[in-house]
């Protein structure tokens, strides 16, 4: 019954390849995030969807493409896999977009390995 | 200049003692605020909301200056399980893409 679910935990690749980040939640929000946290634990918006329409991009490069397929689901995959992407990618959720006091609700988080 | 700005550390403190963290931000549009906790190798958690008048949760109090643009994080009597990094969340008031801004964190470690 796990809220915000995101698979897998570990990912340990090589520089070049291609990799897909799955996330669901079962909370029934309408919004949901990407985030990277860096090594230096700086915790970073990356995308954000509400009702599967992406509302934020920040300045990422175009080899991450985020995709929802439904509100419950929103998938980051990412081309051409660089050292620099090595880091910690949270997907979160929350019940409206925008309203100050709904809180964010965290998956465990994917470490990604780049070698 | 950072949006959102902590000082990280590390806090180094025994149990029962308190300790206070403070956080700045940039934006005077800033509406809502809020602390986070994030424990090694695990996800942010919302710890507390932080209202104009402050507010009190337990051993934790939260405090807001707009004035000054700093909030702040007490913590009461700390115990070894509050050995955390504590994050600095701000949401602006308006614009067409709202988002909360996190601070990079203080690290806290209570020791027996």
């Amino acid at each position: 019954d796990t809220a915000v679910s995101q698979t897998p935990k570990y990912l340990v690749t090589q520089m070049g390849n291609d990799k897909s980040i799955k996330c669901e939640q079962n909370l029934g929000h309408d919004t949901m995030y990407w985030y990277k946290q860096d090594s230096k634990k700086f915790l970073k918006i990356m995308f954000s969807y509400n009702n599967k329409e992406l509302i934020i991009n920040e300045t990422v490069p175009n080899r991450f493409s985020p995709k929802s397929p439904d509100k419950a689901h929103l998938n980051l995959h990412i081309n051409s896999l660089e050292l620099g992407d090595s880091a910690v990618y949270f997907c979160a959720s929350s019940q409206v977009y925008g309203t100050g006091n709904q809180p964010q609700h965290f998956g465990d988080g994917t470490r990604l390995s780049i070698l | 200049r950072k949006e959102v700005e902590q000082d990280p550390g590390p806090f180094n403190v025994p149990e029962g003692a308190t300790v206070a963290f403070n956080c700045t931000y940039s934006n005077s549009a800033s509406q809502s605020f809020f602390w986070y906790r994030q424990d090694c190798r695990k996800e942010p958690k919302l710890l507390m909301s932080v209202y104009s008048s402050g507010n009190e949760d337990g051993r934790f109090t939260a405090q807001l200056n707009r004035a000054s643009q700093y909030i702040s994080l007490l913590i009461r009597d700390s115990k070894l399980s509050d050995s955390a990094t504590y994050l600095c969340v701000v949401l602006p008031r308006s614009g067409s893409a709202r988002q909360l801004t996190f601070g990079s964190g203080t690290q806290l470690t209570v020791l027996p």
